[in-house]
């Protein structure tokens, strides 16, 4: 299986503020990278697909970068709904594997 | 709109078997590939299994934890997803979430998730 692995693991942000975490593949995985956010007791949202596609609706403040093993989201400008735990997914081997998700909290 | 609603969740004594349903409206049913997956209690998530569309194969796969035991079904008649789960064990224990495939293992909808509880 390949590992994903996030980082940083938590992070205190204000509102406003520019945030890039980051999601490094065991292998390569070219660019069949996903992003989601999840909220607490709710489903995860799909927001980047193809580690750099904005799904349809996603506000453009959300942005993905990279190719091969590493990769970035970047949120430019923190809004309070933004506040959400975010997880990459690798799908370019059977099984997909999601990273371990980064914590995005208010400073 | 899209939209998946799972059901079938609950408490389960280790050993035991559930079968969970996830019922689809919104969009055409039968020509998405359709997955589960599962997050344990304030952990990560993981994938369990997908099925592909019958114009595609009707094709199965199972995260290996769960091979032989779980078993991923569909009626296309009635827009609804199965997930056949026996010989359950506490590692099992999760919301388990219903997903369409927007691509090969792209998650774009998901249901709300049902909570299954192996415990004795």
């Amino acid at each position: 299986d390949i590992q994903m692995t996030q980082s940083p693991s938590s992070l205190s942000a204000s509102v406003g503020d520019r945030v890039t975490i980051t999601c490094r593949a065991g292998q390569s995985i070219s660019n069949y990278l996903n992003w989601y956010q999840q909220k607490p007791g709710k489903a995860p949202k799909l927001l980047i697909y193809a580690a750099s596609g904005l799904l349809s609706g996603v506000p453009s403040r959300f942005s993905g970068s990279g190719s091969g093993t590493d990769f970035t989201l970047t949120i430019s400008s923190l809004q309070p709904e933004d506040f959400a735990t975010y997880f990459c997914q690798q799908r370019f081997t059977t099984p997909p594997t999601f990273g371990q998700g980064t914590k995005l909290e208010i400073k | 709109e899209e939209q998946l609603v799972e059901s079938g969740g609950g408490l389960i004594q280790p050993g035991g078997s559930l079968r969970l349903s996830c019922v689809a409206s919104g969009f055409t049913f039968n020509t998405y590939a359709m997955s589960w997956v599962r997050q344990a209690p304030g952990k990560g998530l993981q994938w369990v299994s997908t099925l592909s569309s019958s114009g595609s194969g009707g094709n199965t796969y199972y995260a290996d934890s769960v091979k032989g035991r779980f078993t991923i079904s569909r009626d296309d008649s009635k827009n609804t997803l199965f997930l056949q789960m026996s010989s359950l064990g506490a590692d099992d224990t999760a919301i388990y979430y219903c997903a369409r495939e927007l691509t090969y293992y792209t998650f774009d909808y998901w249901g709300q998730g049902t909570l299954v509880t192996v415990s004795s």
